[in-house]
């Protein structure tokens, strides 16, 4: 079964620090993958999507995550951590082929110290 | 880029009583839409897939006359909370989709807050 891991449930990282959130997924084919971004009591924003060809895929407000099909990761990076980035983050895995549902991993509650 | 409108952003209703959310895709046309359930503090739980036209496909432990989902067209669907509980308290996010591998991918709405008293 598909399946996606945020193995970090909370990071706290200082404002201008790097910040590096990890997934990984379960998946037996090519998987589709996402990571969003949640403020409180709002919906969902897409940073960024990977489907194929290039591993390294660039998103909005400075993100960017690398697909590694050796270790079943697609983790999420940014240089430099803004005090606005403070938020929830989504990793999920689509199904391949017609609209397929997504499955979410479990969230990263990110803080950032001033 | 593509929106999706989703209303209302809150609703409290008195047990027993049934409440109606809408979904809008404002500029493409959705051929799936998606329904989720959010407890406070946890992931997102997808309670059922609709599609354009045809019934809906709910989860394994979702209550399909509880939760009646309707997509009467490529732009709006709607999932009606029935005899709704206390326990049906959660914030609800819809998503739509045209094609998982075109540029929309999956653009979700805003969320609403139902609060059952």
């Amino acid at each position: 079964a598909q399946s996606v891991t945020q193995p970090d449930i909370h990071i706290t990282v200082s404002e201008g620090a790097s910040l590096e959130l990890r997934c990984n997924y379960s998946y037996g084919a090519t998987p589709y993958l996402f990571w969003y971004v949640q403020s409180p009591g709002q919906g969902l924003q897409l940073l960024l999507k990977y489907f194929s060809g290039d591993t390294l895929v660039q998103g909005i407000k400075g993100f960017e995550a690398e697909f590694k099909r050796s270790q079943s990761s697609f983790n999420l990076r940014k240089p430099s951590v803004h005090w606005s980035d403070a938020a929830e983050y989504f990793c999920a895995v689509g199904q391949s082929g017609n609209t397929g549902k997504l499955i979410f991993g479990q969230g990263t509650t990110l803080q950032v110290k001033p | 880029g593509a929106v999706v409108s989703q209303h209302p952003s809150w609703v409290i209703c008195k047990s027993g009583t049934s409440v109606k959310i809408e979904c809008r895709s404002l500029d493409f046309q959705a051929t799936t839409m998606f329904w989720y359930r959010q407890f406070p503090k946890q992931s997102l739980m997808l309670m059922a897939t609709s599609n354009e036209g045809s019934k809906a496909t709910y989860e394994q432990g979702v209550e399909k006359d509880k939760f009646l989902i309707n997509h009467a067209s490529l732009t709006l669907s709607t999932l009606t909370v029935t005899s709704a509980h206390p326990e049906d308290s959660s914030f609800y996010i819809c998503s739509a989709s045209n094609s998982l591998s075109s540029n929309y991918g999956y653009t979700f709405g805003s969320g609403t807050r139902l609060t059952v008293v």
